[in-house]
């Protein structure tokens, strides 16, 4: 099965710096690559799917790159809502594998 | 709006079985796969189980294999997950979770959740 490993495991940044989260496949998933936001105490709630569409509803700050094995997760200005674990996911085959999650943290 | 909800979670011993539920509501259930994604204590996500839209395709994590099943009954709008043989490990908040896109399909709407402990 395709492991998905994720970097860094946590992060502290200041309200307003650019931050980077990176996923990498064990394999090739094209660009069936999913991200998701999980707030403290919350449901995990879609950010990006096929590696760079935003979903509806989510802030213009988010965007997703990547294809292949390399995917990056990109928050241009970081706000105090947006701490949260965010983590990726490939769906191109069943299993869906996670990432292990990347937490995200104000300094 | 879309909306899931689980339910059938509690507290069993190790070697029993429980089944899940999850309750659909404002889309075409009939038309889309449905996923089981589950989150121990203070852990990340993991991927469980997934069922087509017409029940003929079915994925298991391999830690579940032959313990779990995974159903739907599209009449009743309604997934179920029965759990068998459970184990200390399979403690969790399980989740559904609707599937869009190319199958099996990224996650994007989630219900509550049902907390299931395994525990003696």
């Amino acid at each position: 099965d395709i492991q998905m490993t994720q970097s860094p495991s946590s992060l502290s940044a200041s309200v307003g710096d650019r931050v980077t989260i990176t996923c990498r496949a064990s394999q090739g998933v094209s660009n069936y690559l999913a991200w998701y936001q999980q707030s403290p105490g919350k449901v995990p709630s879609l950010l990006i799917y096929e590696a760079s569409t935003l979903q509806s509803g989510v802030p213009s700050r988010f965007s997703g790159s990547g294809s292949g094995t390399d995917f990056t997760l990109t928050i241009s200005s970081l706000q105090p809502e947006d701490v949260a674990t965010y983590y990726c996911q490939k769906y191109n085959t069943a299993p869906g594998t996670f990432g292990q999650g990347t937490k995200v943290e104000i300094k | 709006q879309v909306q899931l909800v689980e339910s059938g979670g509690g507290v069993v011993q190790p070697g029993t079985s429980l089944r899940l539920s999850c309750a659909a509501s404002g889309f075409a259930f009939i038309d889309y796969a449905i996923h089981w994604v589950r989150q121990a204590p203070g852990k990340g996500l993991e991927w469980v189980a997934l069922i087509s839209y017409d029940g003929g395709i079915k994925y298991y994590v391999d830690s579940v294999k032959g313990r779990f099943t995974i159903s739907r009954d599209n009449f009743k709008n309604t997934l179920f997950l029965q759990m068998n043989s459970l184990r200390p490990e399979d403690t969790a908040v399980y989740y559904c979770a609707k599937s869009r896109g190319s199958f099996p399909g990224y996650l994007d709407s989630w219900g509550q959740g049902t907390l299931v402990t395994v525990s003696s």
